[in-house]
This record gives C-alpha cells, sequence and structure tokens, in this order.
C-alpha cells in the first residue's frame, strides 16, 4: 500500500507570494518521521525539513515550515515569500518502524511519494 | 567539510555489460542506500546497508548488487545492464539509529543503458 501521497503534480506561484504543497501519509506506528527534500532541475536531492510524530510544534526552516496535522495525517509544506530558485521538485518522505529491513530496530528507510513540480512566476 | 559523492555522473553502457556506480561518503555513517529514480515512481530503494559487511534488499533489487567492505564505501553493481536499468541513481546515507535521522542524498549518477 502506498504509504506517501502528493496529490498535486504541479503547482504554479507568484514570485513572493507562499505556497503550499500537500502530503498525506499512512501508517499505524507512533513513532515516525516525516521529511521534505528538493530536487532542482540540477538533479540533486537536498533535504529541507523534517518533523517527528512527537514534535508538538510545527517545524520550521526559514522560509520553509511543515503544517502538520497529526489527526489528519498530513505533512504539508508551506514556502512563504516564493523566490525563483524555489522552482523545482519537491518530495514528501516518511519513515517508520514498520519500513524497516529485516535486522529489526528502528534503522527504518525512507517511503518517498511521487513529487510536485513547482514553478515560480516572476 | 564532510559530503557524499557518486561516481561517474554519467554513464552509457550496452546491454549485457557489468557497471559499478560508485559512492563514497566522509561523514563515517553507518548507514548507506541505494535508490534509483523514474518517471512517475519517485525514489525506490534498491539496496541498504547498515554498517561494515552488512547488505539487505530494497524494493527494486532484481539485478543489482553492493558490498560494504568499509565504512565510506557502498559500491552498486549492475551485473548484467538491461534498458529497464536506465534510471537516475543516487546513494544517500544517515548517521543514526532512529526514525528521525536524516539521510543525505548525493548527486546522483545518470545511467543510460542501450
Amino acid at each position: 500500500a502506498q504509504k506517501i501521497t502528493q496529490t498535486q503534480p504541479g503547482m504554479f506561484v507568484q514570485e513572493k507570494e507562499a505556497v503550499t504543497l500537500d502530503c498525506t501519509y499512512d501508517t499505524s506506528d507512533p513513532s515516525y518521521g516525516l521529511f521534505w527534500y528538493k530536487q532542482p532541475s540540477s538533479g540533486e536531492m537536498i533535504f529541507l525539513i523534517y518533523q517527528g510524530s512527537y514534535d508538538q510544534q510545527n517545524a520550521t526552516e526559514g522560509r520553509y515550515s511543515l503544517n502538520f496535522q497529526k489527526a489528519r495525517k498530513s505533512a504539508n509544506l508551506v514556502i512563504s515569500a516564493s523566490q525563483l530558485g524555489d522552482s523545482a521538485m519537491y518530495f514528501c518522505a516518511m519513515r517508520d518502524l514498520l519500513t524497516i529491513g529485516i535486522h529489526g530496530g528502528s534503522q527504518g528507510n525512507l517511503i518517498f511519494g511521487k513529487g510536485t513540480k513547482l514553478s515560480v512566476k516572476p | 567539510d564532510a559530503e557524499i559523492t557518486q561516481s561517474p555522473r554519467h554513464k552509457i553502457t550496452e546491454t549485457g555489460r557489468q557497471v559499478t556506480l560508485a559512492c563514497h561518503q566522509t561523514w563515517n555513517h553507518n548507514n548507506m542506500f541505494w535508490y534509483r529514480q523514474d518517471l512517475g515512481h519517485g525514489l525506490r530503494l534498491i539496496h541498504y546497508s547498515y554498517g561494515v559487511q552488512d547488505t539487505n534488499k530494497g524494493e527494486v533489487s532484481d539485478g543489482y548488487s553492493v558490498s560494504r567492505s568499509n565504512t565510506e564505501d557502498l559500491p552498486l553493481t549492475l551485473e548484467s545492464a538491461a534498458s529497464s536499468q536506465t534510471s537516475v541513481y543516487f546513494c544517500a546515507s544517515s548517521e543514526g539509529i532512529t526514525a528521525q535521522e536524516t539521510q543525505y542524498f548525493g548527486p546522483g549518477t545518470r545511467l543510460l543503458v542501450l
């Protein structure tokens, strides 16, 4: 079963405006981590922000914030004051104890969504 | 600065040839991962390692192998390249053993199998 869903294949936003990229997840594990990565056209995967399932507050990193709604199982990325350099693919990812390998423990692996392509218009 | 590198960055090979993609990290991370990225599929896990001499199969491991002889390197080998293995390959590493641990990615290798 797919564990991470990004329903927006592509989005446009005007420069300097805020944009929200949606991500919903599915897990029955109480302990999990949610991650957002940015992939510009150059191809590298850049870690943006992390939210833990037990974190009381929404994560923030500069212009990035994570709108974490645990009951709805959503972890939307909010980018404030969009810049042209924000144009990229954005991936939501999750790790929980149920995605671990055969060795057990909590060294789980990341499950990625299919991504959202964000285009910032000047 | 510590980093994770991949080589080559671009590779063209022929069907049936053996290909090895290198991944090297200087963070001294125990955990290393290989993913492939294809349109419509996002990133999918190929193999991973939690330490020296440890290797495990991921979601799409058929046709691939890895070995971990030291902490820094996790080479990915395509035993007999197939056109279906044309993809972008990413190596990643992480330090810790918690579900919250961040993975850091290399720059990727674009592989074309003709």
